[in-house]
């Protein structure tokens, strides 16, 4: 079945560390996303990708990095630059950016920081 | 700035009463909308969409409707049962922002 797969599905941080959380989708799809979502918030745009070696910054991108170096993968990662990172991230992808009809969202990671 | 903006964050029903969510959208050449279900610890689901040459749109138990000139938009859910409470949102095609989504909760 194709799907959009996120992992781990829990992740714990110390305080300083970077980590980095998966994101793997065989929809062939050419569009990918990050959001990050807080108790009771809608979802916040981090990155997104169009194309494989592309991504823009979405409202949040600081104290995140991206890399899109294949079509079906679009890494996360969290660094120790994100003063607040405990939060639920949601990978989704698309057809395309702009003229898709709707998205594909993972099941989601949650990230605590201890 | 353009926006799709959901009016109540939290929504509470009885069982098997029906529900009605509501959004609200800016940009009105915007031609395509979908509704996503979140429940709780899982990424958003596809539930319905619906298309501005359409006013009204029915799923199982889902029904979208569209009003273009108040660019306003609703989720009914009939004879809401424990399994529809979540987190709905709304989305515009090609925008990438979400509302804060309207938390259902449905009471036995």
């Amino acid at each position: 079945d194709g799907g959009i797969t996120q992992s781990p599905k829990y992740l714990f941080r110390k305080e300083g560390q970077n980590v980095t959380l998966s994101c793997e989708q065989n929809l062939n799809h050419d569009a990918m996303y990050w959001y990050r979502q807080d108790p009771g918030q809608g979802l916040r745009l981090i990155y997104y990708s169009q194309i494989v070696n592309d991504f823009q910054k979405g409202d949040i991108a600081e104290g995140y990095s991206v890399s899109r170096e294949k079509k079906e993968s679009f890494p996360l990662t969290v660094t120790s630059a994100q003063k607040n990172p405990t939060a639920f991230y949601l990978c989704a992808s698309s057809t395309y950016v702009r003229t898709n009809y709707g998205y594909t969202f993972g099941s989601g990671t949650r990230l605590t920081v201890v | 700035g353009e926006s799709v903006g959901l009016h109540l964050p939290t929504l509470s029903v009885q069982e098997g009463d029906n529900s009605i969510i509501n959004c609200a959208y800016s940009n009105s050449a915007s031609d395509y909308f979908i509704w996503y279900k979140q429940e709780s610890g899982k990424g958003p689901q596809f539930i319905i969409d619906i298309r501005s040459n359409m006013d009204k749109r029915q799923g199982q138990r889902v029904t979208v409707l569209l009003n273009k000139t108040v660019k306003h938009l609703s989720l009914q859910i009939a004879a809401t049962q424990p399994g529809d409470s979540a987190v709905y949102f709304c989305a515009e095609r090609g925008k990438l922002i979400f509302g804060q989504g309207t938390e259902l909760s449905v009471k036995p």
